[in-house]
This record gives structure tokens, sequence and C-alpha cells, in this order.
């Protein structure tokens, strides 16, 4: 069993839904971490949260951690959002540990 | 500011030769780290320096090393290169190592 899990692995979306992507993890962590993977490789860091939650434009990174579990929302999505979204925990001296990442396809 | 940048970004060798793969940080950031990213295992925790001081390594063999330079610069170096190397190799680079990372561009190794 991996220690970081996503769901879905795939999401298809019509412009203007609302979005959510889910990570579960099995460790005691001192971070999570946020990443958009666009086609060609490049990694943008979204959020980093330890608790709570954060916003920045039209996304939105919650963490619980008690139930180890974070979402990513995507409110009011466009095609320009579609990407890979990988969540990546530190744990253990500050490893990274990486899911398997959720491809989103938006769609006008 | 200038991002990250790592040269070269696109890479052919042969199984047995050698690579170096260069990362320059985002200036004034210490922390440097890198990954190995391959579409069977997804992306993996190679190391992590800091001050020129290896922090964490991943789970990989002895092939891979790396270090990092006064000037905050890191290179990795990957020996006896196997089929299997053939990835996706981005580093990422934060003021100290609990900050938020930010990636390189990658640079994308192709082991004939």
């Amino acid at each position: 069993k991996n220690e970081v899990e996503q769901s879905p692995q795939n999401l298809t979306a019509q412009e203007g839904e609302f979005i959510t992507i889910n990570c579960s993890y099995s460790v005691g962590i001192s971070a999570l971490h946020w990443l958009q993977q666009h086609p060609g490789g490049g990694i943008v860091s979204l959020f980093m949260l330890s608790s709570g939650k954060k916003k920045h434009g039209r996304l939105i990174a919650t963490i619980n951690i008690q139930e180890k579990h974070s979402s990513l929302h995507i409110t009011a999505s466009h095609p320009r959002d579609s990407a890979v979204y990988i969540c990546a925990v530190r744990w253990d001296t500050d490893k990274l540990i990486f899911g398997t990442g959720t491809r989103l396809q938006v769609f006008p | 500011k200038a991002g990250v940048t790592q040269t070269p970004r696109y890479l052919i060798k042969t199984r047995g030769q050698q690579v170096t793969l260069s990362c320059s940080p985002i200036s004034g950031h210490r922390s440097v780290s890198w990954y190995q990213q391959t579409p069977g295992q997804g992306l993996q925790f190679l190391f992590e320096y800091f001050s020129e001081t290896q922090r964490n390594k991943g789970n990989f063999p002895g092939r891979f090393s790396g270090r990092q330079f006064s000037n905050s610069r890191s290179e990795m170096n990957v020996s006896t290169l196997e089929l299997g190397d053939s990835a996706l190799y981005l580093c990422a680079s934060s003021l100290t190592y609990s900050n938020e990372q930010f990636f390189g561009p990658g640079t994308r190794l192709t082991v004939l």
C-alpha cells in the first residue's frame, strides 16, 4: 500500500464546474504539498500546508491532520486548469513522498 | 528574480556511460532537492542538499550521487547508466529545507 493515495486518478469536467481532488496519507507528516504539472513536465508548487486551509485565487487546499486527509478544490474550473495534480507529504527528517497524481481535463 | 535552471534540458546516453546534471537554484535559496520521474514509478525523491551537506537520501543505488557547491548550485551524477535510468530529472530549490519548493524545468535523460 502506498503511503500517499490520491483520488480520483482521472477526472474530466466541463468548464465552470467545481472540482475536488483528494489525498490520504498513512504516515505522520510535517507538511503537505499540492503540485501542478502541465504537459511537458514543468511543476508548479500550488500550496504547502500543515494545518487548516489555504486559498489562492480559484484554488483552495484543506488538510485534516487527525484524519490524515487533504483536499484540493478548484472553483469555476477552466480549460487552462487541465494538468496533473500531485499531492506530496513531507515526513521522516523531511523526505518527500509523492502520490501518483490526478489527471484533470477541463473541456470548454 | 530568475527561476530554477537546469542544464542540459535533454540528454541521450548509452548504457554504461555516466552523466552529470546541473541545477542552479533561485538566488538566496540554500536547499536543493533532486527527484526522478518515470511513467512507471512516478515522482521519487533522490536527495536533498542544504548548505553543501546532504540532508536526506532516497532509496536509490549508489550509482546516483550528488553534491552542492558553496554558491548553492548542485550537480547530480549517475554512473554506469542503465535503460531504467531514462527519466525526467527535476530539481527544486527552497530558502531552507522546510520551505516551499520551486521546481526547475527538468532534464529529460534517455538511455539507449
